[in-house]
């Protein structure tokens, strides 16, 4: 009955590799975002998604592609991964697109890139 | 200088006693969130705020938007409350963006 879910919880991979994480929600949110939290554990925001839409795309490279085939998924897809890219990942989602919501996270998937 | 600055980055507590950890902004918002983020690494939603005070269990929550600061205090401290608190704001403004601050690790002593 978890509510954010991600997988997989740990991911690691050969720099120049393609490589997906996935996130389920089972809240009813409309919202779901991605986030990244870097070895000095300081989040960034990646990308929100409201009901199919992208709404917040923070500047990260093309390289990262969220994927939404329905409102309960939101999957990030990552091209030519780089040694830069290890973090942690987080997904989250709150009820609606204000954005002012409580936001629900994910257990986070820790991407190493070698 | 960050848009989100909290204080202190680190604090040592013994069990029992009251915590207060701040956060402060140069931006205009149009919500504040408070996470806490366990050891192990997993993030919980504490609170979001617009404007006043709230409370859950031992936690409240206080913002004054005047003075653009936020407090995040924990009553009688407790060992399992030791983990990171992070603030974040949403700003207003044409492009509405989330930022964090850095973080306050807190270390209960039993």
């Amino acid at each position: 009955d978890t509510a954010v879910s991600q997988t997989p919880k740990y991911l690691v991979t050969q720099m120049g590799n393609d490589k997906s994480i996935k996130c389920e929600q089972n809240l009813g949110h409309d919202t779901m975002y991605w986030y990244k939290q870097d070895s000095k554990k300081f989040l960034k925001i990646m990308f929100s998604y409201n009901n199919k839409e992208l709404i917040i795309n923070e500047t990260v490279p093309n390289r990262f592609s969220p994927k939404s085939p329905d409102k309960a998924h939101l999957n990030l897809h990552i091209n030519s991964l780089e040694l830069g890219d290890s973090a942690v990942y987080f997904c989250a989602s709150s009820p609606d697109g204000a954005n002012t919501d409580t936001q629900y996270f994910g257990p986070g998937t820790r991407l190493t890139v070698l | 200088k960050n848009e989100v600055e909290q204080s202190p980055q680190n604090l040592t507590a013994q069990e029992g006693e009251f915590i207060t950890i701040n956060c402060s902004y140069s931006v205009g918002i149009s919500a504040l969130h408070w996470l806490q983020q366990h050891p192990g690494g997993g993030i919980v939603s504490l609170f979001m705020l617009s404007s006043g005070k709230k409370k859950h269990g031992r936690l409240i929550a206080t913002i004054n938007i005047q003075e653009k600061h936020s407090s995040l205090h924990i009553t009688a401290s407790h060992p399992r409350d030791s983990a990171v608190y992070i603030c974040a704001v949403l700003t207003q403004g044409g492009s509405e963006k989330l930022v964090f601050g850095k973080g306050t690790k807190l270390t209960v002593n039993p």
